[in-house]
Protein backbone atom coordinates (compact mmCIF):
# COMPACT_ATOMS: atom_id res chain seq x y z
CA UNK A 1 0.00 0.00 0.00
CA UNK A 2 1.01 3.47 0.11
CA UNK A 3 3.76 4.82 2.37
CA UNK A 4 3.47 8.21 4.13
CA UNK A 5 6.58 9.51 5.66
CA UNK A 6 7.17 13.11 7.66
CA UNK A 7 9.72 14.53 8.66
CA UNK A 8 11.28 15.92 11.57
CA UNK A 9 9.69 13.56 13.81
CA UNK A 10 10.06 16.37 16.63
CA UNK A 11 10.50 19.82 16.12
CA UNK A 12 11.56 22.53 19.47
CA UNK A 13 10.64 26.27 18.64
CA UNK A 14 10.66 29.69 20.18
CA UNK A 15 7.29 31.77 19.89
CA UNK A 16 7.32 33.54 16.56
CA UNK A 17 9.70 31.19 14.69
CA UNK A 18 8.45 30.00 11.57
CA UNK A 19 8.62 26.33 10.59
CA UNK A 20 8.14 23.81 8.07
CA UNK A 21 6.91 20.38 8.10
CA UNK A 22 6.64 17.87 5.38
CA UNK A 23 5.21 14.90 3.90
CA UNK A 24 6.32 12.64 1.32
CA UNK A 25 4.42 9.52 0.02
CA UNK A 26 4.90 6.87 -2.30
CA UNK A 27 2.32 6.83 -4.88
CA UNK A 28 -0.15 9.49 -6.74
CA UNK A 29 -3.10 10.07 -4.49
CA UNK A 30 -7.05 11.88 -4.73
CA UNK A 31 -6.52 13.73 -1.29
CA UNK A 32 -4.11 15.06 1.06
CA UNK A 33 -5.11 16.48 4.38
CA UNK A 34 -3.38 17.78 7.57
CA UNK A 35 -4.23 17.73 10.71
CA UNK A 36 -3.37 19.31 13.48
CA UNK A 37 -4.36 17.18 16.60
CA UNK A 38 -4.58 18.76 20.50
CA UNK A 39 -3.54 17.51 23.37
CA UNK A 40 -7.13 16.27 23.96
CA UNK A 41 -6.72 14.27 20.93
CA UNK A 42 -9.29 15.94 18.59
CA UNK A 43 -7.99 16.36 15.46
CA UNK A 44 -8.73 19.55 13.69
CA UNK A 45 -8.45 19.78 9.91
CA UNK A 46 -6.27 22.30 8.95
CA UNK A 47 -5.65 21.90 4.92
CA UNK A 48 -7.41 19.54 2.22
CA UNK A 49 -5.07 19.76 -0.42
CA UNK A 50 -4.40 17.24 -3.23
CA UNK A 51 -2.17 19.77 -4.96
CA UNK A 52 -1.24 23.47 -5.23
CA UNK A 53 -1.24 25.84 -2.49
CA UNK A 54 -3.60 27.15 0.02
CA UNK A 55 -3.00 29.42 3.17
CA UNK A 56 -5.39 29.89 6.46
CA UNK A 57 -3.93 32.80 8.13
CA UNK A 58 -0.46 32.06 9.78
CA UNK A 59 -0.89 28.35 8.39
CA UNK A 60 -0.25 27.96 4.21
CA UNK A 61 -0.10 24.50 2.75
CA UNK A 62 1.71 23.04 -0.89
CA UNK A 63 1.28 19.81 -2.37
CA UNK A 64 3.41 19.14 -5.44
CA UNK A 65 1.54 15.99 -6.46
CA UNK A 66 3.84 15.23 -9.48
CA UNK A 67 6.89 15.12 -7.26
CA UNK A 68 4.92 13.57 -4.53
CA UNK A 69 5.08 16.08 -1.44
CA UNK A 70 3.49 18.14 0.62
CA UNK A 71 4.77 20.97 2.95
CA UNK A 72 3.06 22.93 5.56
CA UNK A 73 4.26 26.49 6.73
CA UNK A 74 3.69 27.47 10.01
CA UNK A 75 4.36 31.19 10.88
CA UNK A 76 4.90 33.24 13.57
CA UNK A 77 4.15 30.52 15.77
CA UNK A 78 2.25 30.43 19.10
CA UNK A 79 2.26 28.23 22.07
CA UNK A 80 -1.30 27.23 21.25
CA UNK A 81 -0.03 25.53 18.18
CA UNK A 82 1.40 22.86 19.80
CA UNK A 83 0.05 19.53 19.32
CA UNK A 84 0.83 16.54 16.75
CA UNK A 85 0.82 17.37 13.16
CA UNK A 86 -0.56 14.50 10.57
CA UNK A 87 -0.63 14.05 6.88
CA UNK A 88 -3.01 11.67 5.64
CA UNK A 89 -3.56 10.73 2.48
CA UNK A 90 -5.76 8.87 -0.15
CA UNK A 91 -4.49 6.79 -2.66
CA UNK A 92 -5.34 7.01 -6.11
CA UNK A 93 -4.17 3.53 -6.72
CA UNK A 94 -6.82 0.75 -6.63
CA UNK A 95 -9.91 0.64 -4.51
CA UNK A 96 -9.03 2.62 -1.92
CA UNK A 97 -12.47 3.12 -0.92
CA UNK A 98 -11.37 6.58 0.45
CA UNK A 99 -9.20 5.38 3.54
CA UNK A 100 -6.88 7.61 4.84
CA UNK A 101 -3.62 6.68 5.22
CA UNK A 102 -1.11 8.29 7.36
CA UNK A 103 1.91 9.47 8.55
CA UNK A 104 3.38 8.83 12.02
CA UNK A 105 3.54 13.00 12.60
CA UNK A 106 5.06 15.42 13.98
CA UNK A 107 5.59 16.42 17.37
CA UNK A 108 5.82 20.38 17.75
CA UNK A 109 6.74 22.11 20.92
CA UNK A 110 6.44 25.81 20.77
CA UNK A 111 8.33 27.37 23.99
CA UNK A 112 6.78 31.11 25.33
CA UNK B 1 -24.54 22.59 14.59
CA UNK B 2 -23.29 20.01 12.19
CA UNK B 3 -20.85 18.05 13.52
CA UNK B 4 -19.59 14.14 14.57
CA UNK B 5 -19.97 13.52 17.80
CA UNK B 6 -19.00 10.20 19.63
CA UNK B 7 -19.76 8.94 23.10
CA UNK B 8 -18.64 8.72 25.96
CA UNK B 9 -15.48 10.62 25.67
CA UNK B 10 -14.14 8.11 28.33
CA UNK B 11 -14.61 4.24 28.90
CA UNK B 12 -13.21 1.99 31.33
CA UNK B 13 -13.75 -2.01 30.80
CA UNK B 14 -12.63 -5.39 32.39
CA UNK B 15 -11.41 -7.52 30.47
CA UNK B 16 -13.28 -10.18 28.27
CA UNK B 17 -16.17 -7.70 28.05
CA UNK B 18 -17.84 -6.60 25.11
CA UNK B 19 -18.25 -2.85 24.75
CA UNK B 20 -20.10 -0.70 21.89
CA UNK B 21 -18.63 2.89 20.62
CA UNK B 22 -21.22 5.13 19.60
CA UNK B 23 -20.87 7.49 16.49
CA UNK B 24 -22.87 9.97 14.81
CA UNK B 25 -23.19 12.52 12.49
CA UNK B 26 -25.42 15.16 11.19
CA UNK B 27 -23.74 15.80 8.24
CA UNK B 28 -25.41 14.17 5.83
CA UNK B 29 -22.40 12.19 4.69
CA UNK B 30 -22.66 9.13 3.10
CA UNK B 31 -19.57 7.28 4.20
CA UNK B 32 -18.27 6.80 7.64
CA UNK B 33 -14.80 5.20 9.22
CA UNK B 34 -13.35 3.98 12.85
CA UNK B 35 -9.85 4.63 13.15
CA UNK B 36 -7.84 3.02 16.27
CA UNK B 37 -4.76 5.30 17.35
CA UNK B 38 -1.89 4.03 19.49
CA UNK B 39 0.21 6.07 21.84
CA UNK B 40 2.71 8.05 19.31
CA UNK B 41 1.30 6.86 16.16
CA UNK B 42 -0.57 7.52 13.34
CA UNK B 43 -4.22 6.01 12.86
CA UNK B 44 -5.17 2.65 11.19
CA UNK B 45 -8.41 2.23 9.80
CA UNK B 46 -10.79 -0.49 11.83
CA UNK B 47 -13.86 -0.33 9.32
CA UNK B 48 -15.76 1.67 6.88
CA UNK B 49 -19.21 1.76 5.55
CA UNK B 50 -20.01 3.56 2.19
CA UNK B 51 -23.78 3.25 2.25
CA UNK B 52 -26.69 2.07 5.00
CA UNK B 53 -26.40 -1.16 5.05
CA UNK B 54 -23.38 -1.94 4.00
CA UNK B 55 -20.07 -1.94 5.39
CA UNK B 56 -16.50 -3.62 4.77
CA UNK B 57 -13.61 -4.51 6.83
CA UNK B 58 -10.37 -1.73 7.18
CA UNK B 59 -6.73 -3.22 7.82
CA UNK B 60 -6.98 -4.18 11.34
CA UNK B 61 -10.84 -5.36 11.95
CA UNK B 62 -10.23 -8.57 13.74
CA UNK B 63 -11.59 -8.27 17.28
CA UNK B 64 -14.61 -5.90 16.34
CA UNK B 65 -18.04 -5.05 14.66
CA UNK B 66 -20.01 -2.76 13.42
CA UNK B 67 -23.23 -1.92 12.15
CA UNK B 68 -24.56 0.72 9.77
CA UNK B 69 -28.36 0.51 9.96
CA UNK B 70 -29.36 4.46 9.83
CA UNK B 71 -27.25 7.00 7.50
CA UNK B 72 -26.75 8.99 10.87
CA UNK B 73 -25.00 6.20 12.83
CA UNK B 74 -22.14 3.45 12.84
CA UNK B 75 -21.54 2.11 16.71
CA UNK B 76 -18.61 0.20 17.02
CA UNK B 77 -18.23 -2.97 18.83
CA UNK B 78 -15.00 -4.23 20.33
CA UNK B 79 -15.40 -8.01 21.44
CA UNK B 80 -13.65 -9.95 24.19
CA UNK B 81 -11.61 -11.61 20.95
CA UNK B 82 -9.68 -8.22 20.29
CA UNK B 83 -6.61 -8.71 21.61
CA UNK B 84 -5.15 -5.53 22.81
CA UNK B 85 -8.19 -2.82 23.02
CA UNK B 86 -7.20 -0.59 24.73
CA UNK B 87 -7.08 2.49 22.84
CA UNK B 88 -7.75 6.15 21.11
CA UNK B 89 -10.74 5.31 19.06
CA UNK B 90 -11.99 7.66 16.10
CA UNK B 91 -14.92 8.07 13.95
CA UNK B 92 -14.83 9.86 10.62
CA UNK B 93 -16.96 10.64 7.76
CA UNK B 94 -17.04 12.40 4.31
CA UNK B 95 -19.51 13.14 2.14
CA UNK B 96 -19.20 10.90 -1.37
CA UNK B 97 -20.35 13.58 -4.12
CA UNK B 98 -18.87 16.34 -2.86
CA UNK B 99 -15.06 15.51 -1.95
CA UNK B 100 -12.79 13.17 -0.48
CA UNK B 101 -12.11 15.18 2.62
CA UNK B 102 -12.65 13.74 5.93
CA UNK B 103 -13.87 14.77 9.27
CA UNK B 104 -13.71 13.64 12.64
CA UNK B 105 -15.01 13.78 15.87
CA UNK B 106 -13.92 13.98 19.43
CA UNK B 107 -12.06 10.36 20.01
CA UNK B 108 -13.46 7.73 22.90
CA UNK B 109 -10.39 6.81 25.04
CA UNK B 110 -10.82 3.29 26.09
CA UNK B 111 -8.93 1.02 28.56
CA UNK B 112 -9.55 -2.11 29.07
CA UNK B 113 -7.87 -4.01 32.32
Amino acid sequence: GIQVEQSPPDLILQEGANSTLRCNFSDSVNNLQWFHQNPWGQLINLFYIPSGTKQNGRLSATTVATERYSLLYISSSQTTDSGVYFCAVVSAGGTSYGKLTFGQGTILTVHP
Amino acid sequence: DGGITQSPKYLFRKEGQNVTLSCEQNLNHDAMYWYRQDPGQGLRLIYYSQIVNDFQKGDIAEGYSVSREKKESFPLTVTSAQKNPTAFYLCASRSQEVSYEQYFGPGTRLTVT
